[in-house]
């Protein structure tokens, strides 16, 4: 089985811009969620989806907001982007509930 | 914000030795996770354990979990340089008795296993 794949792995963007991640999980995985990882905050959780619906959602401004296709593949779109939204933003997909999440390589997102 | 604590946050150690890091939760858990992850990269599960196992092992892995403390331990034995990466303890948020999807992560603690 392919792997979960992200695309874009790196982006620069001016801030004030738009941007948006995409997420393939791994086929037959129904549950996609996004984190994104910064030196000073760590692994913060964004949100989850399972079969199209937001399940959860972390403490992040309404600027960040995400979205998941029948097919289970996910978007991340970031609007009005600002300097501290620098990170490696990771997307995890699992098949079940609980335990083993599946992680994607990373999009780092460079705002200038 | 962060359930999980790690320490140390940094260890340093020559190949062969053994490599211990510690993690400490706040809620209740119905398992906890490691990962790996190699500079900047995606993470990579390395091992569950349920809340009712009190140790597991996977390979050179040996992973130790006391609900009653809270904690955990990952023992990683005759370390190599390859092992050299950051290591994060996860727990599942729960709601209730629901799973909410969630992942909390500790703090990491970033492993240099030198040659």
């Amino acid at each position: 089985k392919a792997g979960v794949t992200q695309t874009p792995r790196y982006l620069i963007k001016t801030r004030g811009q738009q941007v948006t991640l995409s997420c393939s999980p791994i086929s037959g995985h129904r549950s996609v969620s996004w984190y994104q990882q910064t030196p000073g905050q760590g692994l913060q959780f964004l949100f989850e989806y399972f079969s199209e619906t937001q399940r959860n959602k972390g403490n992040f401004p309404g600027r960040f907001s995400g979205r998941q296709f029948s097919n289970s593949r996910s978007e991340m779109n970031v609007s009005t982007l600002e300097l501290g939204d620098s990170a490696l933003y990771l997307c995890a997909s699992s098949d079940g509930d609980w335990g083993v999440r599946f992680f994607g390589q990373g999009t780092r997102l460079t705002v200038v | 914000s962060q359930q999980g604590e790690e320490d140390p946050q940094a260890l340093s150690i020559q190949e062969g030795e053994n490599a211990t890091m510690n993690c400490s939760y706040k809620t209740s858990i119905n398992n906890l996770q490691w990962y790996r992850q190699n500079s900047g990269r995606g993470l990579v599960h390395l091992i569950l354990i349920r809340s009712n196992e009190r140790e597991k092992h996977s390979g050179r892995l040996r992973v130790t979990l006391d609900t009653s403390k809270k904690s955990s331990s990952l023992l990683i034995t005759a370390s190599r340089a390859a092992d050299t990466a950051s290591y994060f303890c996860a727990t599942d948020a729960i709601r209730g008795s629901s799973n909410t999807g969630k992942l909390i992560f500790g703090q990491g603690t970033t492993l240099q296993v030198k040659p």
